[in-house]
Protein backbone atom coordinates (compact mmCIF):
# COMPACT_ATOMS: atom_id res chain seq x y z
CA UNK A 1 0.00 0.00 0.00
CA UNK A 2 1.15 3.78 -0.94
CA UNK A 3 2.49 5.42 2.19
CA UNK A 4 3.33 8.94 2.71
CA UNK A 5 4.83 9.30 6.66
CA UNK A 6 5.75 13.34 8.15
CA UNK A 7 7.66 14.20 10.75
CA UNK A 8 7.53 15.46 13.81
CA UNK A 9 3.84 15.66 13.34
CA UNK A 10 3.90 18.47 15.53
CA UNK A 11 6.50 21.43 16.23
CA UNK A 12 6.81 24.63 18.08
CA UNK A 13 9.70 26.84 18.13
CA UNK A 14 10.51 30.30 18.33
CA UNK A 15 10.59 33.26 15.84
CA UNK A 16 13.65 33.55 14.19
CA UNK A 17 14.74 29.83 14.82
CA UNK A 18 15.14 27.61 11.42
CA UNK A 19 12.66 24.28 11.37
CA UNK A 20 13.49 21.15 8.99
CA UNK A 21 10.45 19.00 8.46
CA UNK A 22 10.57 15.73 6.89
CA UNK A 23 8.56 13.59 4.60
CA UNK A 24 9.42 9.90 3.58
CA UNK A 25 7.39 7.88 1.34
CA UNK A 26 6.73 4.19 0.07
CA UNK A 27 4.81 4.63 -3.31
CA UNK A 28 5.18 2.29 -6.30
CA UNK A 29 6.28 4.89 -9.73
CA UNK A 30 7.32 7.54 -8.35
CA UNK A 31 6.52 10.47 -10.70
CA UNK A 32 6.88 13.05 -8.10
CA UNK A 33 7.14 14.89 -4.44
CA UNK A 34 4.96 18.10 -3.43
CA UNK A 35 4.92 20.41 -0.63
CA UNK A 36 2.02 22.64 0.52
CA UNK A 37 0.84 25.17 3.08
CA UNK A 38 -2.58 24.95 4.81
CA UNK A 39 -3.25 28.16 6.83
CA UNK A 40 -6.89 28.60 8.37
CA UNK A 41 -7.83 28.20 4.62
CA UNK A 42 -6.68 26.49 1.24
CA UNK A 43 -3.42 24.59 1.34
CA UNK A 44 -1.09 26.45 -1.13
CA UNK A 45 1.27 25.22 -3.17
CA UNK A 46 4.97 25.74 -2.52
CA UNK A 47 7.24 23.29 -4.97
CA UNK A 48 7.19 20.15 -6.67
CA UNK A 49 10.33 18.10 -6.32
CA UNK A 50 10.53 15.34 -9.15
CA UNK A 51 14.86 15.25 -9.27
CA UNK A 52 17.14 13.85 -6.64
CA UNK A 53 19.76 16.20 -5.21
CA UNK A 54 18.21 19.48 -6.97
CA UNK A 55 17.34 21.98 -3.99
CA UNK A 56 13.64 24.28 -5.33
CA UNK A 57 14.54 27.65 -3.17
CA UNK A 58 11.82 30.04 -2.51
CA UNK A 59 12.82 33.18 -0.27
CA UNK A 60 13.62 31.22 3.18
CA UNK A 61 12.07 28.03 2.11
CA UNK A 62 13.74 24.99 0.65
CA UNK A 63 13.10 21.80 -0.41
CA UNK A 64 15.35 18.86 -1.82
CA UNK A 65 14.23 15.27 -2.91
CA UNK A 66 16.33 12.04 -1.87
CA UNK A 67 14.79 9.73 -4.75
CA UNK A 68 17.54 6.81 -3.37
CA UNK A 69 16.41 7.22 0.21
CA UNK A 70 12.69 7.99 -0.52
CA UNK A 71 12.07 11.44 1.56
CA UNK A 72 12.31 14.82 1.12
CA UNK A 73 13.05 17.78 3.80
CA UNK A 74 11.07 21.58 3.93
CA UNK A 75 13.45 23.71 5.57
CA UNK A 76 12.25 27.28 6.91
CA UNK A 77 15.03 29.45 7.77
CA UNK A 78 14.61 33.31 9.98
CA UNK A 79 11.02 31.68 10.83
CA UNK A 80 8.08 34.15 11.01
CA UNK A 81 4.79 33.57 12.87
CA UNK A 82 3.38 34.48 9.46
CA UNK A 83 4.93 30.37 8.82
CA UNK A 84 2.78 28.84 11.33
CA UNK A 85 0.61 26.70 9.37
CA UNK A 86 0.11 22.63 8.48
CA UNK A 87 2.59 21.62 6.14
CA UNK A 88 1.57 19.10 3.71
CA UNK A 89 3.95 16.35 1.83
CA UNK A 90 1.87 14.45 -1.09
CA UNK A 91 3.16 12.25 -3.84
CA UNK A 92 2.04 11.24 -7.13
CA UNK A 93 2.54 8.09 -9.11
CA UNK A 94 3.59 7.78 -12.48
CA UNK A 95 0.02 6.45 -13.89
CA UNK A 96 -3.21 8.45 -12.39
CA UNK A 97 -0.35 11.25 -11.33
CA UNK A 98 -3.18 13.63 -10.31
CA UNK A 99 -4.59 11.26 -7.59
CA UNK A 100 -1.94 12.43 -4.61
CA UNK A 101 -1.12 10.78 -1.75
CA UNK A 102 -0.82 13.02 0.82
CA UNK A 103 1.16 12.74 4.34
CA UNK A 104 -0.54 13.28 7.92
CA UNK A 105 0.78 16.92 7.65
CA UNK A 106 2.79 18.69 10.11
CA UNK A 107 1.28 21.37 12.26
CA UNK A 108 4.13 24.15 12.73
CA UNK A 109 3.73 26.73 15.42
CA UNK A 110 6.08 29.76 15.50
CA UNK A 111 6.04 31.32 19.21
CA UNK A 112 7.17 35.58 18.99
CA UNK B 1 -5.35 33.62 -10.23
CA UNK B 2 -7.01 30.11 -10.03
CA UNK B 3 -10.03 30.30 -7.73
CA UNK B 4 -11.51 27.32 -6.17
CA UNK B 5 -14.63 28.54 -4.25
CA UNK B 6 -16.86 25.89 -1.95
CA UNK B 7 -20.03 27.08 -1.10
CA UNK B 8 -20.20 26.58 2.44
CA UNK B 9 -17.23 27.57 5.34
CA UNK B 10 -19.01 25.83 7.93
CA UNK B 11 -22.32 23.71 7.90
CA UNK B 12 -24.20 22.05 10.50
CA UNK B 13 -26.53 18.86 9.72
CA UNK B 14 -28.44 16.40 11.62
CA UNK B 15 -28.13 12.34 10.85
CA UNK B 16 -29.98 11.58 8.15
CA UNK B 17 -29.76 14.43 6.20
CA UNK B 18 -29.46 14.89 3.05
CA UNK B 19 -26.05 17.17 2.16
CA UNK B 20 -24.83 18.62 -1.19
CA UNK B 21 -21.48 20.18 -0.75
CA UNK B 22 -20.64 22.60 -3.67
CA UNK B 23 -17.30 23.43 -5.87
CA UNK B 24 -16.78 26.28 -8.50
CA UNK B 25 -13.39 26.57 -10.09
CA UNK B 26 -12.66 29.28 -12.69
CA UNK B 27 -9.68 27.92 -14.64
CA UNK B 28 -11.24 25.80 -17.28
CA UNK B 29 -9.35 23.05 -15.23
CA UNK B 30 -10.81 19.26 -16.27
CA UNK B 31 -9.94 17.77 -12.87
CA UNK B 32 -11.48 18.46 -10.16
CA UNK B 33 -11.57 16.61 -6.41
CA UNK B 34 -13.17 16.13 -2.98
CA UNK B 35 -11.12 15.53 -0.12
CA UNK B 36 -11.86 15.13 3.45
CA UNK B 37 -9.59 15.88 5.82
CA UNK B 38 -9.03 14.60 9.46
CA UNK B 39 -6.57 14.93 12.43
CA UNK B 40 -3.53 12.31 12.00
CA UNK B 41 -4.82 10.97 8.65
CA UNK B 42 -3.65 14.00 6.22
CA UNK B 43 -5.98 14.72 3.24
CA UNK B 44 -7.95 11.49 1.70
CA UNK B 45 -9.62 11.28 -1.70
CA UNK B 46 -13.34 10.64 -1.70
CA UNK B 47 -13.96 11.06 -5.52
CA UNK B 48 -12.25 12.33 -8.85
CA UNK B 49 -13.96 13.84 -11.64
CA UNK B 50 -11.67 14.36 -15.09
CA UNK B 51 -14.36 15.39 -17.18
CA UNK B 52 -18.18 16.46 -17.32
CA UNK B 53 -20.33 13.43 -16.25
CA UNK B 54 -17.15 11.42 -15.56
CA UNK B 55 -16.18 10.71 -12.22
CA UNK B 56 -13.90 7.98 -10.09
CA UNK B 57 -13.87 6.55 -6.74
CA UNK B 58 -11.48 7.59 -4.68
CA UNK B 59 -9.73 5.66 -1.43
CA UNK B 60 -13.13 6.30 0.63
CA UNK B 61 -16.11 6.33 -1.33
CA UNK B 62 -18.69 5.08 0.85
CA UNK B 63 -21.18 6.92 2.01
CA UNK B 64 -20.80 9.65 -0.95
CA UNK B 65 -21.46 10.05 -4.31
CA UNK B 66 -20.87 13.28 -6.71
CA UNK B 67 -22.18 15.24 -9.51
CA UNK B 68 -20.27 17.00 -12.31
CA UNK B 69 -22.97 18.28 -15.15
CA UNK B 70 -21.14 21.34 -15.93
CA UNK B 71 -17.29 21.52 -16.19
CA UNK B 72 -16.58 24.23 -13.62
CA UNK B 73 -19.12 22.28 -10.85
CA UNK B 74 -18.21 19.74 -8.59
CA UNK B 75 -20.75 18.44 -5.84
CA UNK B 76 -20.00 16.22 -3.01
CA UNK B 77 -23.32 14.22 -2.02
CA UNK B 78 -23.79 12.88 1.38
CA UNK B 79 -27.10 10.55 0.48
CA UNK B 80 -27.65 10.24 4.39
CA UNK B 81 -25.18 12.07 6.87
CA UNK B 82 -23.76 9.92 9.74
CA UNK B 83 -21.78 11.52 12.73
CA UNK B 84 -18.41 9.61 11.18
CA UNK B 85 -18.60 12.30 7.99
CA UNK B 86 -17.89 15.22 10.33
CA UNK B 87 -14.66 16.35 8.91
CA UNK B 88 -13.05 19.31 6.85
CA UNK B 89 -13.88 18.90 3.18
CA UNK B 90 -11.76 20.10 0.23
CA UNK B 91 -12.43 20.53 -3.37
CA UNK B 92 -9.34 20.95 -5.35
CA UNK B 93 -9.10 21.13 -9.48
CA UNK B 94 -6.26 21.02 -11.83
CA UNK B 95 -5.24 21.03 -15.43
CA UNK B 96 -4.97 17.73 -17.57
CA UNK B 97 -1.39 16.52 -18.85
CA UNK B 98 1.60 17.71 -17.74
CA UNK B 99 1.95 19.18 -14.23
CA UNK B 100 -1.81 17.21 -13.55
CA UNK B 101 -1.18 17.31 -9.99
CA UNK B 102 -0.68 20.31 -8.76
CA UNK B 103 -4.04 20.88 -7.33
CA UNK B 104 -5.35 24.00 -6.59
CA UNK B 105 -7.47 23.96 -3.71
CA UNK B 106 -10.25 26.01 -2.28
CA UNK B 107 -10.93 27.15 1.74
CA UNK B 108 -12.75 24.11 2.50
CA UNK B 109 -16.39 22.93 3.95
CA UNK B 110 -15.99 22.10 8.32
CA UNK B 111 -18.99 19.31 7.99
CA UNK B 112 -20.58 18.85 11.65
CA UNK B 113 -23.37 16.11 11.62
CA UNK B 114 -25.03 16.10 14.90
Amino acid sequence: EDKVVQSPLSLVVHEGDTVTLNCSYEVTNFRSLLWYKQEKKAPTFLFMLTSSGIEKKSGRLSSILDKKELFSILNITATQTGDSAIYLCAVSRLQGAQKLVFGQGTRLTINP
Amino acid sequence: DVKVTQSSRYLVKRTGEKVFLECVQDMDHENMFWYRQDPGLGLRLIYFSYDVKMKEKGDIPEGYSVSREKKERFSLILESASTNQTSMYLCASSFRGQGNEKLFFGSGTQLSVL
